[in-house]
């Protein structure tokens, strides 16, 4: 079973369209999470932390599901510059601080 | 804002070679780390590096692999005897401590065995 699984994609939406991501993990003694985005052949750039009771920043909400091992994030009014592939991490809080990374979800906002 | 820096941006190297990716990471950070991607895949641990030493290390980082800050402010990934599958995006990648645990990249180096 992979470590962090989520959906390929890609996700085709319009300008403004809301738009959910979903990810499970296997590690139930996972400790943190975290959403980053990745621009074609660029770094992972930090999203959000993902945090118990649900975090939101501007368009962009996360929402942590513990006992389900899921982690989701939605999007709304999307942009244009939306347009990356949303990586879902996981730390278990080893010593380490290793993140285990996901396959990604791409998504696509088209005028 | 800080940022990650990573040289070379890309680096070219017969099989066999020996390369030193270089690293320098956000100066107040105290955790440091290497990931690869390979080209399609997914993002993958290598190596946490803390107070000196390796903090944790994955299959993947074999004894084709060291590490090292040789001063203050670089941090550098080390391959022996490249190979064809080394080919890869690293990132390097930095973190204030573990608890805040948030992970900085930098822009990542091409590496390209031929």
């Amino acid at each position: 079973r992979k470590e962090v699984e989520q959906d390929p994609g890609p996700f085709n939406v319009p300008e403004g369209a809301t738009v959910a991501f979903n990810c499970t993990y296997s590690n139930s003694a996972s400790q943190s999470f975290f959403w980053y985005r990745q621009d074609c052949r660029k770094e992972p750039k930090l999203l959000m932390s993902v945090y118990s009771s649900g975090n939101e920043d501007g368009r962009f909400t996360a929402q942590l599901n513990r006992a389900s091992q899921y982690i989701s994030l939605l999007i709304r009014d999307s942009k244009l510059s939306d347009s990356a592939t949303y990586l879902c991490v996981v730390n278990v809080g080893n010593a380490g601080n290793m993140l285990t990374f996901g396959g990604g979800t791409r998504l696509m906002v088209k005028p | 804002e800080p940022e990650v820096t990573q040289t070379p941006s890309h680096q070219v190297t017969q099989m066999g070679q020996e390369v030193i990716l270089r690293c320098v990471p956000i100066s107040n950070h105290l955790y440091f780390y290497w990931y690869r991607q390979i080209l399609g895949q997914k993002v993958e641990f290598l190596v946490s590096f803390y107070n000196n030493e390796i903090s944790e290390k994955s299959e993947i980082f074999d004894d084709q692999f060291s590490v090292e800050r040789p001063d203050g402010s670089n941090f550098t990934l080390k391959i022996r005897s490249t190979k064809l599958e080394d080919s890869a995006m690293y990132f390097c990648a930095s973190s204030l401590g573990t608890d805040p645990y948030e992970q900085y990249f930098g822009p990542g180096t091409r590496l390209t065995v031929t």
